[in-house]
């Protein structure tokens, strides 16, 4: 069974980099036909995509967060990684990667439980 | 690239059909026909409901439908029950922006 699962600190302080790991179980991150991403959802608000990757192909990033963010992968651990730079109190979300099918849109599906980031000094 | 549109909130009875609103763009929802949408109970991480439009992934109830007319996608519950109550978010591909949500509608069984 797929199984995704975040991790890393659950505070970061203002204009310093957040990092965070997702660390697959069930399939390899190298596996054709899937990308793998990063969404996040601010306390009591909506859900925000911030990018995926497809394993030797490229890697995506919303517009709004491009010049932040960075996705990468580690192939020997089975895990992909995040990191959003310089981030203020609105980069405050839970953060959750999941994996999507290809060419079917955005086929979210497993999500992982997904990880609060507080940013605070 | 803005959030789509959906209404805050949508009610009914026990029963009852729904129905919520997705609005987007020619640049999204309105070019590609890859509409999803997903349930998100309270603390829940959210679930895929449907996809590509109109499409059911395995083991999600027939009582969910979805459409779409031009630049708006629709996401209908029929015979509303007390465990349908959640937030319903959709999200749409968007071409060289990636994928954009939904601002999410918040759906309460009376």
């Amino acid at each position: 069974q797929l199984q995704l699962q975040e991790s890393g600190p659950g505070l970061v302080k203002p204009s310093e980099t957040l990092s965070l790991t997702c660390t697959v179980s069930g399939d390899s991150i190298t596996s054709s036909g899937y990308y793998w991403g990063w969404i996040r959802q601010p306390p009591g608000k909506g859900l925000e995509w911030i990018g995926e990757f497809y394993y030797g192909g490229s890697t995506y990033y919303n517009p709004s967060l491009k010049s932040r963010v960075t996705i990468s992968a580690d192939t020997s651990k089975n895990q992909f990684s995040l990191r959003l730079s310089s981030v203020t109190a609105a980069d405050t979300a839970t953060y959750s990667c999941a994996r999507r099918r290809s060419g079917s849109g955005p086929t979210f599906d497993p999500w992982g439980q997904g990880t609060l980031v507080t940013v605070s000094s | 690239q803005s959030a789509l549109t959906q209404p805050a909130s949508v009610s009914g009875s026990p029963g009852q059909s729904i129905t919520i609103s997705c609005t987007g763009t020619s640049s999204d929802v309105g070019s590609y026909n890859v509409v999803s949408w997903f349930q998100q109970h309270p603390g829940k991480v959210p679930k895929l409901t449907i996809f590509e439009v109109n499409k059911r992934p395995s083991g999600v109830s027939d009582r969910f439908s979805g459409s779409k007319s031009g630049n708006t996608a629709s996401l209908t519950i029929s015979g509303l029950q007390a465990e349908d109550e959640a937030d319903y978010y959709c999200c749409s591909y968007a071409g060289i922006s990636g994928h954009v949500f939904g601002t999410g509608t918040k759906v309460t069984v009376l």
